[in-house]
């Protein structure tokens, strides 16, 4: 069965400074991997999917995740934080081929300072 | 519809008491998913259809939770008895074909059980 972990409950950075989130996936064939982002009383929304290709992924609002299948990794980037970016993120991972049941981790709560 | 409803938006329910959460996925959607969020957690997966077909409901915590999709849209999720460990936000998700695709979330229902 798939696994996410997501190290970091919460990160803390000022506006304009660049972003890391986090996302380790256990899995052991390719995987499908995603990042949804939920804001206050809102559903989740898609920033950006891999399911093959280029490793590096571009999503929207400016965001991109890297799929390093050496760490099993698929941590979220972004070079410069906007105030409305301040949200729960969450890694999602599935399995490639077929039906599967996307798996969430536990979700990284942003904070922006302004 | 412009995306999946979810009603009602809240429920406050006595515990032992029936609940019935509905859910309108986006017109034509074939694959409907339902997760389970409880506070500060990541979405837990509780079942999956396709079309009418609940093809895992591997996800559904005990034998009180029931879900169905009788013509392959509307969905309702059904709890009986509830007791004060049901309290969480439960999502509704939809994708056009399988499940390796986009999942569209609504903005879910906040059951408390008192």
């Amino acid at each position: 069965a798939q696994s996410v972990t997501q190290p970091d409950i919460h990160i803390t950075v000022s506006e304009g400074a660049s972003l890391e989130l986090r996302c380790n996936y256990s899995y052991g064939a390719t995987p499908y991997l995603f990042w949804y982002v939920q804001s206050p009383g809102q559903g989740l929304q898609l920033l950006l999917k891999y399911f093959s290709g280029d490793t590096l992924v571009q999503g929207i609002k400016g965001f991109e995740a890297e799929f390093k299948r050496s760490q099993s990794s698929f941590n979220l980037r972004k070079p410069s934080v906007h105030w409305s970016d301040a949200a729960e993120y969450f890694c999602a991972v599935g399995a490639a081929g077929g039906s599967y049941i996307p798996t969430f981790g536990r979700g990284t709560s942003l904070i922006v300072h302004p | 519809g412009a995306g999946v409803s979810q009603s009602p938006r809240y429920k406050v329910a006595k515990r032992g008491q029936d609940v019935a959460l509905r859910c309108d996925p986006i017109s034509g959607h074939v694959s409907l998913f339902w997760y389970q969020q409880a506070l500060g957690q990541g979405p837990e997966f509780l079942t999956y259809f396709q079309n009418e077909a609940q093809l895992d409901k591997s996800g559904l915590p005990s034998d009180r939770f029931f879900a169905e999709r009788p013509e392959g849209s509307v969905s309702t999720l059904k709890i009986q008895r509830t007791q004060q460990e049901d309290s969480a936000v439960y999502l509704c998700a939809s994708s056009r074909r399988d499940s390796n695709e986009k999942l569209f979330f609504g903005s879910g229902t906040q059951l408390s059980v008192l």
